[in-house]
């Protein structure tokens, strides 16, 4: 029962590199999120997804992109990173969009930018 | 969505029940009550929800009062690992809202 998957756990980049990551759930969610979290602050939305092939920016979209080719996977995408990208970024996905069902959220991936 | 007011901390001895209490005075009909925790370093963690009855499941029980502006979340044995900081927010059941906003929770000391 694995759950909402992310990998990698952690990751240091430098300034102006790219990268994935990843977020795979088997749970048959149709709503996944990306949300990232700063040291000691609350949870910001970046991106999110009703379905394959369906994504939409959340708070913080900036500097970043989403895809949705499947139900199980919805990978996040740095381009140039920055050093305001510094963050723990956790997905998470739902049955459902409301309050009628919870977000489960996987262990999170640890960013630096350097 | 309503508001929730929750103490900043509580200590807890290992074993014995952790009952965390949550206000929400201005919780609507529609709204169902959520806890979730995190644990330091870890993605938040879903524990339960509950719209006006009383829950329980395998982590813990929910207790919502008659007219449902206070709820009490229960954890029967609590242990070392069960320190972290516990989130009570409130959802409506429909909203095109999905973002998730914590307050600043409970954080909860299990002691030896």
């Amino acid at each position: 029962n694995a759950g909402v998957t992310q990998t990698p756990k952690f990751r240091i980049l430098k300034i102006g590199q790219s990268m994935t990551l990843q977020c795979a759930q088997d749970m048959n969610h149709n709503y996944m999120y990306w949300y990232r979290q700063d040291p000691g602050m609350g949870l910001k939305l970046i991106y999110y997804s009703v379905g394959a092939g369906i994504t939409d920016k959340g708070e913080v979209p900036n500097g970043y992109n989403v895809s949705r080719s499947t139900t199980e996977d919805f990978p996040l995408r740095l381009e140039l990173a920055a050093p305001s990208q510094t963050s723990v970024y956790f997905c998470a996905s739902s049955y459902s969009g409301g309050g009628y069902q919870p977000q489960h959220f996987g262990d999170g991936t640890r960013l630096s930018i350097l | 969505d309503a508001k929730t007011t929750q103490p900043p901390s509580m200590d807890c001895a290992e074993g014995r029940a952790a009952n965390l209490p949550c206000n929400h005075s201005t919780i609507s009909g529609n709204e169902y009550v959520y806890w979730y925790r995190q644990i330091h370093s870890q993605g938040p963690q879903y524990i339960i929800h509950g719209l006006k009855n009383n829950e329980t499941n395998e982590m813990a029980s929910l207790i919502i009062t008659e007219d449902r502006k206070s709820s009490t979340l229960i954890l029967p044995h609590a242990t070392l690992r069960d320190t972290a900081v516990y989130y009570c927010i409130v959802r409506p059941r429909l909203s095109n809202d999905y973002k998730l906003s914590f307050g600043a929770g409970t954080t909860v000391t299990v002691r030896a």
